[in-house]
């Protein structure tokens, strides 16, 4: 069973850090990795994807990514109260169609 | 943008009876999903589908069956209600093999 895991939370940041989130995943051959948010009784919306290992940047938002580790991670810069959610970690398993997702970071920003 | 449609955001159903939950994606997709929701157990993968009247099983199928007549709508059918199927259902589409998902608003099921 391919696995996907990521620390539960909740992680809490002050207004304006650095927010990092990180998750593992246990299929060596999977080339494709996703970052969802979702704030609470709503569904996922996507933040991120990222194909390359190295850094990959958008807005407030970098994913990196390290195959040789198997680990991928999502920084949030100036991190903002409305940045408050659960971040989902998402896995394309190789091979499939089936998009395994971890059970996500909760994020809560301090104001 | 890419839309994608749950047509019911919240449903009651009693036990046994026969629930759908259509979704409708506007973007010519090839590639829909159903996936469930539940505290502590994450996104789970019912059904998923690679092309019209094509459909695959995915993590959790029992109890489940699916549709798709068109490429632009994917149909999950519960076939007899049961209260352990009580959950959020997701429905997400994806253009090609590795895009990423886009989903739909979900629809908060309670079977009593």
């Amino acid at each position: 069973q391919k696995e996907v895991e990521q620390n539960s939370g909740p992680l809490s940041v002050p207004e304006g850090a650095i927010a990092s989130l990180n998750c593992t995943y246990s299929d060596r051959g999977s080339q494709s990795f996703f970052w969802y948010r979702q704030y609470s009784g709503k569904s996922p919306e996507l933040i991120m994807f990222i194909y390359s290992n190295g850094d990959k940047e958008d807005g407030r938002f970098t994913a990196q990514l390290n195959k040789a580790s198997q680990y991928v991670s999502l920084l949030i810069r100036d991190s903002q109260p409305s940045d408050s959610a659960t971040y989902l970690c998402a896995v394309l398993v190789s091979g499939t169609y089936k998009y395994i997702f971890g059970t996500g970071t909760r994020l809560k920003v301090l104001a | 943008d890419v839309k994608v449609t749950q047509s019911s955001r919240y449903l009651v159903k009693r036990t046994g009876e026969k629930v759908f939950l259509e979704c409708v994606q506007d973007m010519d997709h090839e590639n829909m999903f159903w996936y469930r929701q539940d505290p502590g157990l994450g996104l789970r993968l019912i059904y998923f589908s690679y092309d019209v009247k094509m459909k695959e099983k995915g993590d959790i199928p029992e109890g489940y069956s699916v549709s798709r007549e068109k490429k632009e709508r994917f149909s999950l059918i519960l076939e007899s209600a049961s209260t352990n199927q009580t959950s959020m259902y997701l429905c997400a589409s994806s253009w090609k093999d590795n895009s990423p998902l886009h989903f739909g608003n979900g629809t908060r099921l309670t079977v009593t």
